[in-house]
């Protein structure tokens, strides 16, 4: 069964600080994708970043990467330069292809808490 | 550029009532899902639906019924609400079938049963 764990229920972290947020994932499926998705206190869900299992390079957007370790089934966000309005719940979450539907699995989220 | 939205955005409901969550997507995505978020835990696939007159159950989908007619609406119906279905409802919609393609979520209702 596919599974997404995220071990770090909540973080306070210095403001301009890097910041590194864990995940791992289980899975047998040879081609599956990873998502990181931030919900602020406001709700609504956005999309932060994607990498495809075949992504030789990690991803980055903006001031967002993410540390893929495929031997260790891990997929990491690491957020550069934190800054106030970075303090939300994180979700890692994964698609694979062994289900025909490409369901997302997701995490229990990390709280980030940035601190001035 | 509407996107996904989502109606209402909080309702209160006694045991036992019935009410229907609307979402509506202007994107001409194929893929529309329902979500719940309880406290501590990640989205739970409650129906999905991969196109009009196509849907089916996802991890949670007892008590709840949807429907697909159109493109654009994905309707989620409470048939008698229960305590346990206090949670805050997503809705999400997506471009296609494959690992790459990124899901658009509504901004939620939060629903609390009583």
């Amino acid at each position: 069964a596919q599974k997404i764990t995220q071990t770090q229920p909540g973080m306070f972290v210095q403001e301009k600080e890097a910041v590194t947020l864990d995940c791992t994932y289980d899975t047998s499926d040879q081609s599956y994708g990873l998502f990181w998705y931030k919900q602020p206190s406001s709700g609504e869900m956005i999309f932060l970043i994607y990498q495809g299992s075949y992504d030789e390079q990690n991803a980055t957007e903006g001031r967002y990467s993410l540390n893929f370790q495929k031997a260790r089934k891990s997929a990491n966000l690491v957020i550069s330069a934190s800054q106030l309005g970075d303090s939300a719940m994180y979700f890692c979450a994964m698609r694979g292809t062994s289900d025909s539907n490409y369901q997302l699995i997701w995490g229990a989220g990390t709280k980030l808490i940035i601190k001035p | 550029n509407a996107g996904v939205t989502q109606t209402p955005k909080f309702q209160v409901l006694k045991t036992g009532q019935s009410m229907t969550l609307q979402c509506a997507q202007d994107m001409n995505h194929e893929y529309m899902s329902w979500y719940r978020q309880d406290p501590g835990m990640g989205l739970r696939l409650i129906h999905y639906s991969v196109g009009a007159g196509i849907t089916d159950q996802g991890e949670v989908p007892n008590g709840y019924n949807v429907s697909r007619s159109t493109t654009e609406d994905f309707p989620l119906r409470l048939l008698s609400a229960a305590p346990s279905q206090t949670s805050v409802y997503f809705c999400a919609s997506r471009t296609g079938f494959f690992s790459a393609d990124t899901q658009y979520f509504g901004p939620g209702t939060r629903l609390t049963v009583l």
